[in-house]
């Protein structure tokens, strides 16, 4: 599965739209980028995932670049409940594990 | 409402003394996983479970176990727990992937873990 990278900390204003970059410069064509997050003291979530077409759903948006070198998620209305480690995953859909990375833990500041 | 389940949520133990730890689902699902997460860490794979097919990571410890007697549990044994053992450790659940399209990926669904601490 190709690595990614991202930021370690960001902050982000209640309220506000979070934008969680995520850059995985070596993935094929074949792989899929997904978010998880985790929250304090609690499993990894699913939040979402995409090929190569943006994607939204009830918790966030994700938005991949053309070349698929780079995406970013996006919380629309971020919350205090968003405080969390936002971990992007680059792999193969027919792959069943998850290599976790260093992820972005994101404080969401009142 | 409790999908994946595991006992004990904290857990302290002897050096060197044997430990299990358990998890359950009510998902019917095939796949499950054991992760490790020291502190501050991102978790990390052990091993898992395909069915009944037992998938081991190539730098998971000897020291290291797995049984899957049914289903719906797995269970999690450390034969002789070092002071490098202690960490949080998750279970997770899957539907097998299938082998087309992105219509085939299922969401990986976690426990809330077990807090290993060994004295």
């Amino acid at each position: 599965d190709a690595k990614t990278t991202q930021p370690p900390s960001m902050d982000c204003a209640e309220g506000r739209a979070a934008n969680l970059p995520c850059n995985h410069s070596t993935i094929s064509g074949n792989e899929y980028v997904y978010w998880y997050r985790q929250i304090h003291s609690q499993g990894p979530q699913y939040i979402i995932h995409g090929l190569k077409n943006n994607e939204t759903n009830e918790m966030a948006s994700l938005i991949i670049t053309e070349d698929r070198k780079s995406s970013t998620l996006i919380l629309p209305h971020a919350t205090l409940r968003d405080t969390a480690v936002y971990y992007c995953i680059v792999r193969v859909a027919v792959n069943e594990k998850l290599t976790f990375g260093t992820g972005t833990r994101l404080t969401i500041i009142p | 409402d409790a999908m994946v389940i595991q006992n004990p949520r904290y857990q302290v133990t002897q050096f060197g003394k044997p430990v299990t730890l358990s998890c359950s689902q009510t998902l019917n699902h095939n796949v499950m996983y054991w992760y490790q997460q020291k502190s501050s860490q991102a978790p990390k794979l052990l091993f898992h479970y395909y069915d009944k097919d037992f998938n081991n990571e190539a730098d998971t410890p000897d020291n290291f176990q797995s049984r899957r007697p049914n289903t719906s549990f797995c269970f999690l044994d450390i034969r002789s727990p070092g002071l490098g053992d202690a960490a949080m450790y998750l279970c997770a659940t899957s539907r097998s992937p299938g082998t087309s399209g992105t219509s085939s990926y299922n969401e990986q669904f976690f426990g809330p873990g077990t807090r290993l601490t060994v004295l």
